[in-house]
């Protein structure tokens, strides 16, 4: 599929696993992102990517650890999942760093720590 | 840091008429770019326009159209002839230009916005 996908959409995990989401994206974009929307609120970034091998935190990085070795994907790991990162993720993607380029979303983990 | 202030939770506003949506930021950067992105109930993230801190006039995309006011630092959503589809979150955020956090951006809080018919 052309695009920028997610997996999966829903997971339901207990406290304390470890969880990996996955982000792919076909456009060969440079610049990936994952963000986490917490209920009624913006998005906060979590960390960024500007190419393989090259990743940055963002605003909310604690207890959360990526992964950029091929282009086209972005996984993100909960370490040790707690409920407070019970939330909906969002993996974006950007063609550069330009000021003019928007964000591509992905459709969204939902993701509950029980 | 940048920080991107949305100041209405929720905004209504009648069929066909128009409704601003605010929008203030905050940045040390000479360079970066403001969007606004449009989230339904269904979730998903819409881009719907762009402003860039250099362009003198301000951006438009059929009915949406960005008051950009450089000096106030606001880049207020105008949406007009509202329609129904028109229900969902809406939110600002910039983007930094230069520097190590180029690329990386920053979202508002969100407005909702809610069409009566």
């Amino acid at each position: 599929d052309a695009g920028i996908t997610q997996s999966p959409r829903y997971k339901i995990t207990e406290t304390g696993r470890q969880v990996t989401l996955m982000c792919h994206q076909t456009w060969s974009h440079s610049y990936m992102f994952w963000y986490r929307q917490d209920l009624g609120h913006g998005l906060r970034l979590i960390y960024y990517s500007a190419a393989a091998d090259i990743t940055d935190k963002g605003e909310v990085p604690d207890g959360y650890v990526v992964s950029r070795s091929k282009t086209e994907n972005f996984p993100l790991t909960l370490e040790s999942a707690t409920r407070s990162q019970t939330s909906v993720y969002f993996c974006a993607s950007s063609e550069s760093s330009g000021i003019r380029y928007e964000q591509y979303f992905g459709p969204g983990t939902r993701l509950t720590v029980t | 840091a940048q920080k991107i202030t949305q100041t209405q939770p929720g905004m209504f506003v009648q069929e066909k008429e128009a409704v601003t949506l605010d929008c203030t930021y905050d940045t040390s950067d000479q360079s970066y770019g403001l969007f606004w992105y449009k989230q339904p109930s269904s979730g998903e993230m819409i881009f719907l326009i762009y402003q860039g801190s250099y362009d003198e006039q301000n951006a438009t995309e059929g009915r949406y159209s960005l008051n950009f006011q450089k000096a106030r630092k606001s880049a207020n959503l105008v949406i007009s002839a509202s329609q129904l589809g028109d229900s969902a979150m809406y939110f600002c955020a910039m983007r930094e230009g230069w520097g190590t956090n180029a690329g990386k951006s920053t979202f508002g809080d969100g407005t909702t916005l809610t069409v009566k018919p």
